[in-house]
């Protein structure tokens, strides 16, 4: 079983929709939780960030996390065009400690029609 | 403004050569690392430093070599003994105490020709 799995998609939904993006994983000891957006040929920026169980609410952007289940979930409302994109999930241990790293889902592609 | 700097953008590379690629940051940040990028793949790790003058492997070293002589820069060189190298590039660093994610670059798309 991989650490992190994420559905490569893609993902088309018309625009004003909400998109719903989602992330297992297997390590328990995963505490940190991030999202990120990555745009063609562009590298990956931060969009969200978490810890331990929980909501995080950032304008159109809702991140979940369900450490019970090992589910993590983007929830983007009012999608938009700008918002194609390929949403990379990542996880780590112990953010700490210097040794830590940072696991990367292989990310979803999403496509917003308009 | 303070960022991750990768360059060239685009970088073409025959049989059998070496290449090497830039990576510069002006965050003061401890960690740098590198992945490589493929489609269906994620991001796999390269190589990673944590302190100027020390570096570990990743999970795909073979064939890639770097060195972490200036806190600001972290160097990847391509060499021949990399069988595969046509990929998408990403350098990324980290502050030392962030608990969250890292800072990346705009990546260099490497192809051989």
């Amino acid at each position: 079983q991989k650490e992190v799995e994420q559905d490569p998609g893609p993902l088309s939904v018309p625009e004003g929709a909400i998109v719903s993006l989602n992330c297992t994983y297997s390590n328990s000891a995963f505490q940190y939780f991030m999202w990120y957006r990555q745009y063609s040929r562009k590298g990956p920026e931060l969009l969200m960030y978490t810890y331990s169980s929980g909501n995080k609410e950032d304008g159109r952007f809702t991140a979940q996390v369900d450490k019970s289940s090992k589910y993590i979930s983007l929830f983007i409302r009012d999608s938009q065009p700008s918002d194609s994109a390929t949403y990379l999930c990542a996880m780590s241990a112990r953010g700490m400690n210097r040794d830590d790293k940072i696991i990367f889902g292989k990310g979803t592609r999403l496509h917003i029609l308009p | 403004d303070g960022g991750i700097t990768q360059s060239p953008k685009y970088l073409f590379r025959k049989e059998g050569q070496n290449v090497t690629l830039s990576c510069e940051q002006n965050l003061n940040h401890d960690a740098m690392y590198w992945y490589r990028q493929d489609p269906g793949q994620g991001l796999r790790l390269i190589y990673y430093s944590q302190i100027v003058n020390d570096f570990q492997k990743g999970d795909i070293a073979e064939g890639y070599s770097v060195s972490r002589e200036k806190k600001e820069s972290f160097p990847l060189t391509v060499t021949s003994a990399q069988k595969n190298p046509t990929a998408f590039y990403l350098c990324a660093s980290r502050e030392g105490r962030s608990n969250y994610g890292y800072t990346f670059g705009s990546g260099t798309r490497l192809t051989v020709v």
